[in-house]
C-alpha cells in the first residue's frame, strides 16, 4: 500500500458543481497534512492546511479523519480557475529523520 | 522579496554527466528543501536542510547529494545522471521547521539525454 494515495483523477465536472477529493494515509504517526493546488508546469502552491478540526475557506473545506486515516478537500460552487492538479501532502517524523509524503494529485477540469 | 529563486531554469545534460542546481530561500528562511517531480505524478521528497544541517532524506540513490551555504541557499548535485532523472527539480523554503508552509521556487527543468 502507498503510503499516501489520493483518488484517481481526472474528475470533470460543469460550474457551479461541487467536488470532493480524498487521501489517505498508511501511518497513523502522520503528524501534518495539507492540500497543495498545482498547476500544469507550475510549481505546487499551498491551498490549505488541514487541522483536526476541520477548516473552511472561502469555498473550499478540508476535514481529517485521524481513525480512519484520511484527509478531504471539498470545493463548492465550481469555478472556471479551479482546473488544476491537487495534492495532498502528509508529514511524518521516523526516528531523526522528516518526511514529507506527496500523493501523485487529483486532476481537476471544471467546464463550462 | 524575490521570493524562492532557483537556477537554472531549464538544463540538458547527457548520461553520466553530472549535474548542480541552485536555490535561494526567501529572506528570513532558514530551511530548503528538494524535490523531484516527474511529470504527471507528485512531488518526491529529496532533501531538507536547516540552519545547514540536514534533517530530511528521502529514497534517492546517494548519486543525490545537497548542501546549505551560511546565507542559507543551496546546491542539489547529482551524479553519474540517468535518463530516470529527467525531472523537475523544485526547492522549497521554509520559515522554520517541516510543519509551516512551503513556497516553492519555479523549478529547474532537467533533460538528460
Amino acid at each position: 500500500r502507498k503510503e499516501v494515495e489520493q483518488d484517481p483523477g481526472p474528475f470533470n465536472v460543469p460550474e457551479g458543481a461541487t467536488v470532493a477529493f480524498n487521501c489517505t494515509y498508511s501511518n497513523s504517526a502522520s503528524q501534518s497534512f495539507f492540500w497543495y493546488r498545482q498547476d500544469c508546469r507550475k510549481e505546487p502552491k499551498l491551498l490549505m492546511s488541514v487541522y483536526s478540526s476541520g477548516n473552511e475557506d472561502g469555498r473550499f473545506t478540508a476535514q481529517l479523519n485521524r481513525a480512519s486515516q484520511y484527509i478531504s478537500l471539498l470545493i463548492r460552487d465550481s469555478k472556471l480557475s479551479d482546473s488544476a492538479t491537487y495534492l495532498c501532502v502528509v508529514t511524518l517524523n521516523a526516528g531523526n529523520n522528516r518526511k514529507l509524503i506527496w500523493g501523485l494529485g487529483t486532476s481537476l477540469a471544471v467546464n463550462p | 522579496d524575490a521570493g524562492v529563486t532557483q537556477s537554472p531554469t531549464h538544463l540538458i545534460k547527457t548520461r553520466g554527466q553530472q549535474v548542480t542546481l541552485r536555490c535561494s530561500p526567501i529572506s528570513g528562511h532558514k530551511s530548503v528543501s528538494w524535490y523531484q517531480q516527474v511529470l504527471g505524478q507528485g512531488p518526491q521528497f529529496i532533501f531538507q536542510y536547516y540552519e545547514k544541517e540536514e534533517r530530511g532524506r528521502g529514497n534517492f540513490p546517494d548519486r543525490f547529494s545537497a548542501r546549505q551555504f551560511p546565507n542559507y541557499s543551496s546546491e542539489l548535485n547529482v551524479n553519474a545522471l540517468l535518463l530516470g532523472d529527467s525531472a523537475l527539480y523544485l526547492c522549497a523554503s521554509l520559515a522554520s521547521g517541516i510543519y509551516n508552509e512551503q513556497f516553492f521556487g519555479p523549478g529547474t527543468r532537467l533533460t538528460v539525454l
